[in-house]
């Protein structure tokens, strides 16, 4: 069965490096999602992407965020400077239309020191 | 904008008990309904969705009905094993504006005992 991966599944990095983050979404799949749990709380929507734009995003998605489709398989998350608070698992998801079942992926667990 | 709100956990249980986590949401529209579970060290599973008013889902033994007039989505499971012990999230899609985009609550950890 088609499955979404991610890597890495864990990353360690110091406050104010850059991170990317990494996912392979199922191949026929057009719509792409992040959406990040920091420990203990809620699963929070981050962006959303179709067609190679942003179709939404959420307030957390600021500046220091961005993401990118830079070849036909991959869907990458990036944070240009990391602050302490964006320690979270971070999940990307696909699905094949924008209102049908979201497919995730096991998370990167980034941890920022 | 939408919401979900689930039952308080942790919820421990014996084996073959019956199973309800409480799902409310509120959105504009007619959002569609799912419950995921992440069993530990995993990611998020869909178990089951709904799509429209009074459509039931279910999979696994679970089973939970969109009820439009109370705004909920309540999980029923009648026996539960101990390999059911995972965290429960409600969630919803779709509903007024929001499109795609998925709203979760908070998640129920279920652990069931022998």
């Amino acid at each position: 069965e088609p499955e979404v991966t991610q890597t890495p599944s864990h990353q360690v990095t110091q406050m104010g490096q850059e991170v990317i983050l990494r996912c392979v979404p199922i191949s026929n799949h057009l719509y792409f999602y992040w959406y990040r749990q920091i420990l203990g709380q809620k699963v929070e929507f981050l962006v959303s992407f179709y067609n190679n734009e942003i179709s939404e995003k959420s307030e957390i998605f600021d500046d220091q965020f961005s993401v990118e489709r830079p070849d036909g398989s991959n869907f990458t998350l990036k944070i240009r400077s990391t602050k302490l608070e964006d320690s979270a698992m971070y999940f990307c998801a696909s699905s094949d239309q924008g209102q049908e079942t979201q497919y995730f992926g096991p998370g990167t667990r980034l941890l920022v020191l | 904008g939408n919401s979900v709100t689930q039952m308080e956990g942790p919820v421990t249980l014996s084996e073959e008990a019956f199973l309800t986590i409480n799902c409310t949401y509120t959105a504009t529209g007619y959002p569609s309904l799912f419950w995921y579970v992440q069993y530990p060290g995993e990611g998020l599973q869909l178990l089951l969705k709904a799509t429209k008013a009074d459509d039931k889902g279910s999979n696994k033994g679970f089973e939970a009905t969109y009820r439009k007039e109370t705004t909920s989505f309540h999980l029923e499971k009648g026996s539960v094993q101990v390999s059911d012990s995972a965290v429960y999230f409600c969630a919803l899609s779709g509903g007024g504006t929001s499109y795609g985009k998925l709203t979760f609550g908070q998640g129920t950890i279920l652990t069931v005992h022998p």
